[in-house]
């Protein structure tokens, strides 16, 4: 069956330093997306992402956050300078279609120290 | 504030029972529902979904309920399995919108 994947699947950084956090989609999809989860927090929106540019993004994706699709599999979350309130897990999603289904990977623990 | 909400962070099922999770939505505009489960250390993983045309949607031992007259959804597991522990989460995508937008979430532990 296929599935999200997202690498690696724990990201320890020292603050201030960039992170790259990388997924790649369901192969045939076309709609990409960003999801973060706080520690005992519900999953919040980032950033969506159709036809090599964003379609809507939320508050939290700010100026240090910005994505990227370098090739026809790869899919990445970047943040410039990581802050301790940066410490998530960082969800990836694709869907074939908008308002439809969206498939999330396991997901990246990030740890801001 | 317009949210999605669940009535319960915490529900204790016997095994072999049938489990009842409830959510409450506040805009009406929505029209796109979708429930989740995520086990620890993994991502949300679909279930079921229902769109604002429907009142009701049966997949494979879960149902899920849309009563559009009280905002109100709710997601029944049939002959709850250990297997089913897991924090589900209801969420709505909004009428021309994409994103998902999650419910806290409810625990839901398997009795043996």
């Amino acid at each position: 069956e296929p599935e999200v994947t997202q690498t690696p699947s724990h990201q320890v950084t020292q603050m201030g330093q960039e992170v790259i956090l990388r997924c790649v989609p369901i192969s045939n999809h076309l709609y990409f997306y960003w999801y973060r989860q706080i520690l005992g927090q519900k999953v919040e929106f980032l950033v969506s992402f159709y036809n090599n540019e964003i379609s809507e993004k939320s508050e939290i994706f700010d100026d240090q956050f910005s994505v990227e699709r370098p090739d026809g599999s790869n899919f990445t979350l970047k943040i410039r300078s990581t802050k301790l309130e940066d410490s998530a897990m960082y969800f990836c999603a694709s869907s074939p279609r908008t308002q439809n289904i969206q498939y999330f990977g396991a997901g990246t623990r990030l740890s801001v120290l | 504030g317009e949210s999605v909400g669940l009535h319960l962070p915490t529900l204790s099922v016997q095994e072999g029972d049938n489990s009842i999770i409830n959510c409450a939505y506040s805009n009406s505009a929505s029209d796109y529902f979708i429930w989740y489960k995520q086990e620890s250390g993994k991502g949300p993983q679909f279930i079921i979904d229902i769109r604002s045309n429907m009142d009701k949607r049966q997949g494979q031992r879960v149902t899920v309920l849309l009563n559009k007259t009280v905002k109100h959804l709710s997601l029944q597991i049939a002959a709850t399995q250990p297997g089913d522990s897991a924090v589900y989460f209801c969420a709505e995508i909004r009428n021309r919108d994409d994103k998902i937008i999650f419910g806290k979430g409810t625990r839901l532990h398997i009795l043996p």
